[in-house]
């Protein structure tokens, strides 16, 4: 699976957008991108996931670079709640299925 | 609706006794993947059943673990003989593949071997 580089940490405060940053720039053509949150002693959580085009749901929202070679999870209003790991992943469509989880950033909130 | 759960949420064990660990999937999830996590670190592959079968059993550590998986549904993952090395939280996700790859986690369990 291609590999994806994320900044260790990243701050925010309680009310504001969060843009988290991945890097993937050896992405091929049939990878998708995922993102996965991990809060302090939970299971890991889907967050959002796309290919091409840019994504929203109710959790938050994925921009897609052009080239695919980076991306953006977008919390549109950081609540304290969201402070947790997040995870940017590749999954190749048809390829193994298992998650391979890198550093990821840890997201804190402050009040 | 109901998500992924698992039983026992923790099992405390002495080393060399069996365990058994339960998940059941999401209602209508053909993917089951389980996979540990030990403190601090990051998420380990362990196996992966679509329906019945397991087409991925490469992150099985040894040949003291085994998983099955019956009806398409509950699945049991099994080690024999445990270590204190084996101490860690095993968590299951169940996933409905048709929609794409999301994979929906239960809460875990937390194993520890003393």
């Amino acid at each position: 699976d291609a590999k994806t580089t994320q900044p260790n940490s990243m701050e925010s405060n309680e009310e504001e957008p969060v843009h988290l940053p991945c890097n993937h720039s050896t992405i091929s053509g049939t990878d998708y991108i995922h993102w996965y949150r991990q809060l302090p002693s939970q299971g890991p959580e889907y967050v959002i996931h796309g290919l091409t085009s840019n994504v929203n749901n109710r959790m938050a929202s994925l921009a897609i670079a052009e080239d695919r070679k980076s991306s953006t999870l977008i919390l549109h209003r950081a609540t304290l709640r969201d402070a947790a790991v997040y995870y940017c992943i590749l999954i190749t469509q048809g390829g193994s299925e298992k998650l391979v989880f890198g550093k990821g950033t840890k997201l804190t909130v402050n009040p | 609706g109901a998500g992924v759960s698992q039983s026992p949420s923790n099992k405390v064990t002495e080393k060399g006794k069996d365990v058994e660990l339960r998940c059941d999937p999401i209602s209508g999830h053909t993917a089951l993947y389980w996979y540990r996590q030990s403190l601090g670190q990051g998420l380990e592959f362990l196996i992966y059943f679509q329906g019945n079968s397991a087409p991925d059993k490469s992150g099985l550590p040894s040949d003291r673990f085994s998983a099955e998986r019956t009806g398409g549904s509950v699945s049991t993952l099994t080690i024999q003989r445990t270590q204190q090395e084996d101490s860690a939280v095993y968590l299951c996700a169940s996933s409905l593949r048709r929609t794409g790859y999301e994979q929906y986690f239960g809460p875990g369990t937390r194993l520890t071997v003393t």
